[in-house]
C-alpha cells in the first residue's frame, strides 16, 4: 500500500463547479497535513496546511479525519485559474519527520 | 528573500555517464530534501537532510545515487552510472525544521521548492 494515496484523475469540471479531491494515508503516526498546488512543468508550492479542526482559505476547505487517515480538499466555485494538479502532502513525527507527497489529481477547469 | 537555487536547469546525457545536481536551500533552512519527479506522477523523497545529517534516505538507489550536504548548507545529488529510467525532474526543497505547536509547526514546515533540474537520459 502507498504511504500516500490519492483519487485519480482527472477531474473535469466547468466554471463556478464545486469539486472535491481526497486523499488517504497509511502511516497513523503522521502529524502534519498539507495540499501543494503544482501547475504544469512548475514546482509545486503550497496551497494550505490541514489542521485538526479543518480550515478555510477562500474557496478552499481542507478537511481531515485522522480516525480514517483521510484528508480532504474541496474548491468551490472553480475558476480557470484553478486548473492544476493537487497533491497531498503527510509529514511523520517519528524516523525523521519525512515528507511524502501523492501522485497528485490533475483538475481541467472548463470555460 | 532569495529562494531555493538549483542548477543545472536543464540535462542532457546518455546512460552510463555520470551527472550531478547543486541545490542551495533558503538562508537558515535546515531541512533539505531532494525529490525525483517523474512526469505524471507525484514528487518521490529521494533523501531528507536535517543540517548535515541524514533522516530520511530509504528510497534512494544507493548502488548509483548518492548525496550530500557536508557543511548543513547546499547539497549536491550525483548519478552514477544514470540510467533510462532516471529521466525526471529532480526538485530540491527546504523548509525550516523547526518545531513549535501545532500552527507554528505548519507554518515552519512549508516546503520551498527550486525550480528544478530536467534530467534526460538517452
Amino acid at each position: 500500500r502507498k504511504e500516500v494515496e490519492q483519487d485519480p484523475g482527472p477531474f473535469n469540471v466547468p466554471e463556478g463547479a464545486t469539486v472535491a479531491f481526497n486523499c488517504t494515508y497509511s502511516n497513523s503516526a503522521s502529524q502534519s497535513f498539507f495540499w501543494y498546488r503544482q501547475d504544469c512543468r512548475k514546482e509545486p508550492k503550497l496551497l494550505m496546511s490541514v489542521y485538526s479542526s479543518g480550515n478555510e482559505d477562500g474557496r478552499f476547505t481542507a478537511q481531515l479525519n485522522r480516525a480514517s487517515q483521510y484528508i480532504s480538499l474541496l474548491i468551490r466555485d472553480s475558476k480557470l485559474s484553478d486548473s492544476a494538479t493537487y497533491l497531498c502532502v503527510v509529514k511523520g513525527n517519528t524516523g525523521g519527520f519525512k515528507t511524502i507527497f501523492g501522485a497528485g489529481t490533475r483538475l481541467f477547469v472548463k470555460a | 528573500e532569495a529562494g531555493v537555487a538549483q542548477s543545472p536547469r536543464y540535462k542532457i546525457i546518455e546512460k552510463r555517464q555520470s551527472v550531478a545536481f547543486w541545490c542551495n536551500p533558503i538562508s537558515g533552512h535546515a531541512t533539505l530534501y531532494w525529490y525525483q519527479q517523474i512526469l505524471g506522477q507525484g514528487p518521490k523523497l529521494l533523501i531528507q537532510f536535517q543540517n548535515n545529517g541524514v533522516v530520511d534516505d530509504s528510497q534512494l538507489p544507493k548502488d548509483r545515487f548518492s548525496a550530500e550536504r557536508l557543511k548543513g548548507v547546499d547539497s549536491t545529488l550525483k548519478i552514477q552510472p544514470a540510467k533510462l529510467e532516471d529521466s525526471a525532474v529532480y526538485l530540491c526543497a527546504s523548509s525550516s525544521g523547526k518545531r513549535h505547536g501545532e500552527y507554528r509547526q505548519a507554518t515552519n514546515e512549508k516546503l520551498f521548492f527550486g525550480s528544478g533540474t530536467q534530467l534526460s537520459v538517452l
